[in-house]
């Protein structure tokens, strides 16, 4: 069956713009994770959704995140106001609960470049 | 705060080699589970193998197999065999109780021909 899916692959964007990254998770995968991975360094948790709520948001760095998830399913960030260090990979994942023991499957990440 | 180290940014070995990856973790947690996702350039994370903390035995997938040590919190990843497809970056995780990974920051893997 399909894998996680996000759109777009590459974004550039100019500081201060506003970008919409998209999460398509594998379908019947309840629970949906973000991630931000920086050049060179291990990913960064930013926000898990349970259904259509978030979860767990402690990781979004600041106001200028958000992420919605309206119907349980697509999930999109949101990052308002862009600047040049918000440039790194954004990577979604799905699992089918979030309990401890199910694996999370990873898309291939949108990479954002920030000009 | 949970914390994850990988001390070897980068390693190269011979193609059928074994190869061995550390991790050392710091949490105070009892219950955890420890993961090794493979990168290649394509971005895509790919699940290696996966340790349960309670379980003492050591979780094997093929070529793939670890040695967990609780005490020590110790996690390293052998790979037996290596192959040219190997070749990717490998990040050791460990997974809170509320569901996040927390990551390495990864080691560079070259398997050369």
């Amino acid at each position: 069956g399909a894998g996680v899916s996000q759109t777009p692959s590459n974004k550039v964007t100019e500081k201060g713009k506003y970008v919409e990254l998209r999460c398509d998770p594998i379908s019947g995968h309840t629970a949906l994770y973000w991630y931000r991975q920086s050049l060179g360094q291990g990913p960064e948790f930013l926000i898990y959704f349970q259904g259509t709520g978030a979860a767990d948001d402690s990781g979004l760095p600041n106001d200028r995140f958000f992420a919605v998830r309206p119907e349980g399913s697509v999930s999109t960030l949101k990052i308002q106001r862009t600047e040049r260090g918000d440039s790194a990979v954004y990577l979604c994942a799905s699992s089918l609960t979030q309990e401890l023991s199910y694996e999370q499957y990873f898309g291939p990440g949108t990479r954002l470049t920030v000009t | 705060a949970q914390t994850v180290t990988q001390s070897q940014p980068e390693m190269s070995v011979q193609e059928a080699e074994t190869v061995t990856l550390s991790c050392t973790y710091d949490t105070s947690e009892n219950n955890y589970y420890l993961f090794w996702y493979k990168q290649p350039p394509s971005r895509q994370m790919i699940l290696v193998i996966r340790q349960e903390a309670y379980k003492q035995q050591n979780a094997t997938e093929n070529r793939f197999s670890v040695n967990f040590q609780k005490a020590a919190k110790s996690f390293s990843l052998k790979i037996s065999d290596s192959q040219l497809g190997d070749t990717a970056m490998y990040f050791c995780a460990f997974m809170k109780h509320n569901y996040q990974l927390i990551w390495g920051a990864g080691t560079k893997l070259i398997i050369k021909p």
